[in-house]
């Protein structure tokens, strides 16, 4: 069965550092793996995602993320972190092998910023 | 991309009453899909509604509680019926554009709260 676990409920970092989010996933073939992000009261957004090749996956808002097959792990990284990146963050995948289209989402973690 | 425009935004219901919320899409689209969303928390897929044909329904999610209409590539609606407190919480509605793996982008949500 497909599944994604995002190990954070909430991670803070100080504005300016580095920050992190993680993701590791489970399909039974190949995934497609996706970043959202749910700033508050509003819908969520689509930051980014990896099909195939590169591992290094850049997305919105100077976010990126990194495939790592053998670890079955999807991070999400930025190289400074600002206080308006305070927000919900989900990881997302679906197999490719799948005809359903649903992706299965992680339960999201809550990335909080501090000036 | 897509505009995805949902409503109510929110909206307060009595026990025993139904609430209909729209989506309004602004391009033609195949696949839409409805979500349930606990606040903080992550999403939970109700049912998947493709223009033409009967809507898939999740596991614990049932057409007499929550009918889906599809008339059209824009537009589709989900009512949920003789509500309960069980049922507060927010109502999202989802399109898949794009190749394939499309992103989905997401209304803004409907807010229910059952008394």
């Amino acid at each position: 069965a497909q599944s994604v676990a995002q190990p954070e409920d909430q991670v803070n970092v100080a504005e300016g550092n580095p920050l992190t989010v993680k993701c590791t996933y489970s399909v039974s073939g190949n995934p497609y793996l996706f970043w959202y992000v749910q700033y508050p009261n509003r819908g969520l957004q689509f930051l980014l995602k990896y099909i195939t090749g590169d591992n290094l996956v850049k997305g919105s808002y100077g976010f990126e993320a990194e495939f790592n097959k053998s670890q079955t792990s999807f991070h999400l990284k930025k190289p400074s972190a600002l206080v308006s990146d305070s927000a919900l963050y989900f990881c997302a995948v679906r197999d490719h092998g799948d005809s359903n289209y649903q992706l299965i989402w992680g339960a999201g973690t809550k990335l909080i910023i501090k000036p | 991309s897509a505009v995805i425009s949902q409503k109510p935004s929110r909206d307060i219901c009595q026990r025993g009453t139904s609430l209909t919320i729209q989506c309004q899409v602004d391009s033609q689209v195949t696949m839409m899909f409805w979500y349930r969303q606990q606040p903080g928390q992550s999403l939970t897929l109700i049912a998947t509604a493709n223009q033409g044909s009967e809507a898939t329904y999740e596991s614990g999610f049932v057409i007499d509680k929550f009918p889906i209409s599809r008339p059209n590539l824009t537009f589709s609606t989900l009512t949920v019926s003789n509500m309960s407190p069980e049922d507060s919480s927010i109502y999202l509605c989802s399109v898949e554009m794009g190749q394939l793996p499309g992103i989905q982008y997401f209304g803004a949500g409907t807010r229910l709260s059952v008394l």
